[in-house]
């Protein structure tokens, strides 16, 4: 199996701060790498799938990028609905694996 | 717009069994994959199965292997996960999921199972 180790596992942050979560695969997964956020209590909803490709609503402050076997999902500009948690998750190869998350909270 | 709802979800002891259902709407569902993912409390996001559009190719977790069967029916647009054998480590939120070439876009709101006596 593939395992994606996601860091950090928090990070508190203020209104407009940039915002970087990484995840490292084991193996390399040729891009197919999507990113989750989600609420408490709420179903995860997707951000943004093929490492960099913006799911239709998603605002422009996300974005992902590559390098090797590491993913970065960034958030420019951080805003009061994105405080949540963050997930990645590879399809390259089955079972799809997720990381742990990474709970981003206000500083 | 897309719409998946999970039911079937409740208490139920350790050995026993639960068919979740998940009734999706919204799309043109026999074209796609639909997934099982679940979330322990607390805890991450665990694929579980998926299957595909026409129900011909399915697989499994290596966790509920044996245990799990996942199925569908286009003309009722609905996906099942049959669940013997539970254990409590099969405790969780179940979430179905409309996938696309491995990527989960749109979610149901969830079903909670708990296995405990």
């Amino acid at each position: 199996d593939i395992q994606m180790t996601q860091s950090p596992s928090s990070l508190s942050a203020s209104l407009g701060d940039r915002v970087t979560i990484t995840c490292r695969a084991s193996h390399d997964i040729y891009n197919s790498l999507a990113w989750y956020q989600q609420k408490p209590g709420k179903a995860p909803n997707l951000l943004l799938y093929t490492t960099s490709r913006l799911e239709s609503g998603v605002p422009s402050r996300f974005s992902g990028s590559a390098s090797g076997t590491d993913y970065t999902l960034t958030i420019s500009s951080l805003q009061a609905e994105d405080f949540a948690t963050y997930y990645c998750q590879q399809y390259y190869s089955i079972p799809w694996t997720f990381g742990l998350g990474t709970k981003v909270e206000l500083k | 717009q897309v719409q998946l709802v999970e039911s079937g979800g409740g208490l139920v002891k350790p050995g026993g069994s639960l068919r979740l259902s998940c009734a999706a709407s919204g799309f043109m569902f026999s074209d796609f994959y639909m997934s099982w993912i679940r979330q322990a409390p607390g805890k991450g996001l665990e694929w579980v199965s998926h299957i595909s559009g026409s129900g011909d190719s399915i697989y499994y977790a290596d966790s509920v292997k044996g245990r799990f069967t996942i199925s569908r029916d286009n003309a009722k647009e609905s996906v099942y996960l049959q669940m013997n054998s539970l254990r409590a480590e099969d405790t969780a939120v179940y979430y179905c999921a409309r996938e696309f070439s491995g990527y989960q876009f749109g979610w149901g709101q969830g079903t909670l199972v708990t296995v405990s006596s």
